[in-house]
């Protein structure tokens, strides 16, 4: 099955910028999505399509993909964007055919 | 905007089924454009797509080959909901349990609260 591997976790202060990484095979052919979840509650879409930002996403939310390893940056980091991160591909052919990275913490100092 | 409610018990004891309800608003489950897919969360397993449902002029499933033989995934049409039933669950089988929509392309939005079932004798 396609795996994606994404970096346990992340520290970074507010106002600074916060980088995700998500490492594929060929990653950068695919679509990736991204997820946040809150501690306690469902993931919620905050990238679509590599770079899409769904509406009442911030700007602050960027999302970039190539070669091996796509990255989700969250810009002028906020304390509620303390969350767990997840990115997300389909792959056609692969069971299953919607593969979950490993997820990565990110830490507002 | 389109919303998931989950519904269904959170305790189970080994050997037994589990079912779990997805209550749609804002769209129909019939929709042509959209799928209705289950996803479970373990610290073990992380995120895990376990299966779909959608119409497209007929009923169509997909499962996860890990699950097949004990997943069942339906919709109910008059209700507008989808059901997940998955039998003979272990402990292996503990987890939050999502449903989740697929509209047009490959990503989940929106998602259901999430169910935490657990499984124990």
């Amino acid at each position: 099955s396609y795996v994606l591997t994404q970096p346990p976790s992340v520290s970074v202060a507010p106002g600074k910028t916060a980088t995700i990484t998500c490492g594929g095979l060929n990653i950068g052919s695919k679509s990736v999505n991204w997820y946040q979840q809150q501690a306690g509650q469902a993931p919620v879409l905050v990238i679509y399509n590599d770079r899409g930002r769904p509406s009442g996403i911030p700007a602050r939310f960027s999302g970039s993909n190539s070669g091996t390893t796509a990255t989700l940056t969250i810009s002028r980091v906020e304390a509620g964007d303390e969350a767990d991160y997840y990115c997300q591909v389909w792959h056609n052919g692969s069971d299953p055919p919607y593969v979950f990275g490993t997820g990565t913490k990110v830490t507002v100092l | 905007q389109v919303q998931l409610r989950q519904s269904g018990p959170g305790l189970m004891k080994p050997s037994e089924t589990l079912s779990l309800t997805c209550a749609i608003s804002g769209e129909s489950v019939s929709s042509n454009s959209a799928t209705w897919n289950w996803i479970r969360q373990s610290p073990s397993r992380g995120l895990e797509w376990l299966g779909r449902t959608y119409y497209r002029s007929r009923w169509y499933n997909d499962y996860a080959l890990s699950m097949k033989g004990r997943i069942m995934i339906s919709p109910d049409v008059a209700k507008n909901e989808v059901s997940l039933h998955l039998n003979s669950v272990t402990p292996e089988d503990s987890a939050v349990y999502f449903c989740a929509r697929v509209a047009g392309a490959n990503w989940f939005d929106p998602w259901g609260q999430g169910t935490l079932v657990t499984v124990s004798s």
